[in-house]
């Protein structure tokens, strides 16, 4: 079985400023791949970010990175330069690579971008 | 290119009601997923549909069923329901088997009284 734990229900952050969003994972798949999605109050989910169990080099997407430590199990999302339209809820989410459609989501991380 | 539609937007319903959500994925693709997203919390996925059948299905009791027609929409139903179904319903369309990007529609929000 697969859970995501996030730890921070809501994040402050200054415009222009860089921030973190946690994230920690427990699977007992040998091959898995991560995810965050970005719900703003409208409701729809979106994509941000994808990283696979085995793939080298940490994830990056523009403004948003992936900080993959395999070892202590973490996939935190950073996002540089804030904007306010980044003022959403962010959930992290993990997936066996051989059952991609079903996705295992957290319990999200409030973000509020400060002017 | 149309993205994944979902319809109704907002729904009321008593308790005990049946109701049918709709989805319409993103052109091109040919699997739907659904999942319920309760106040506050996370969605959990429900199930997926591809070719018309039902190929996975999370830990929903036999009172969520659904469908998928040839063009590839799908239908989430829910009978006799309770108040704990209130939640927004998402549906999320890609192609099968399903990489790592799945696209999701608004959501259905459902409330239950």
């Amino acid at each position: 079985a697969q859970k995501i734990t996030q730890t921070q229900p809501g994040m402050f952050v200054q415009e222009k400023e860089a921030v973190t969003l946690d994230c920690t994972y427990d699977t007992s798949d040998p091959s898995y791949g991560l995810f965050w999605y970005k719900q703003p109050s409208s409701g729809e989910m979106i994509f941000l970010i994808y990283q696979g169990s085995y793939d080298q080099q940490n994830a990056t997407e523009g403004r948003y990175s992936l900080n993959f430590q395999k070892a202590r199990k973490s996939a935190n999302l950073v996002i540089s330069a804030s904007q306010l339209g980044d003022s959403a809820m962010y959930f992290c989410a993990s997936a066996s690579s051989g059952n991609t459609g079903k996705l295992i989501f957290g319990q999200g991380t409030t973000l509020q971008v400060k002017p | 290119d149309a993205g994944v539609t979902q319809s109704p937007t907002h729904l009321i319903k008593t308790r005990g009601q049946q109701v049918t959500l709709r989805c319409s994925p993103k052109s091109g693709h040919d699997t739907v997923s659904w999942y319920q997203q309760a106040l506050g919390q996370g969605p959990q996925f429900i199930f997926q549909y591809y070719e018309e059948e039902e190929r996975q299905r999370g830990n929903f009791p036999d009172r969520f069923s659904g469908h998928q027609f040839p063009n590839y929409s799908s239908e989430l139903n829910v009978n006799a329901l309770l108040l704990g179904d209130s939640a927004l319903y998402l549906c999320a369309s890609s192609l099968y088997p399903p990489g790592h990007e799945q696209y999701f529609g608004p959501g259905t929000r459902l409330t239950v009284t």
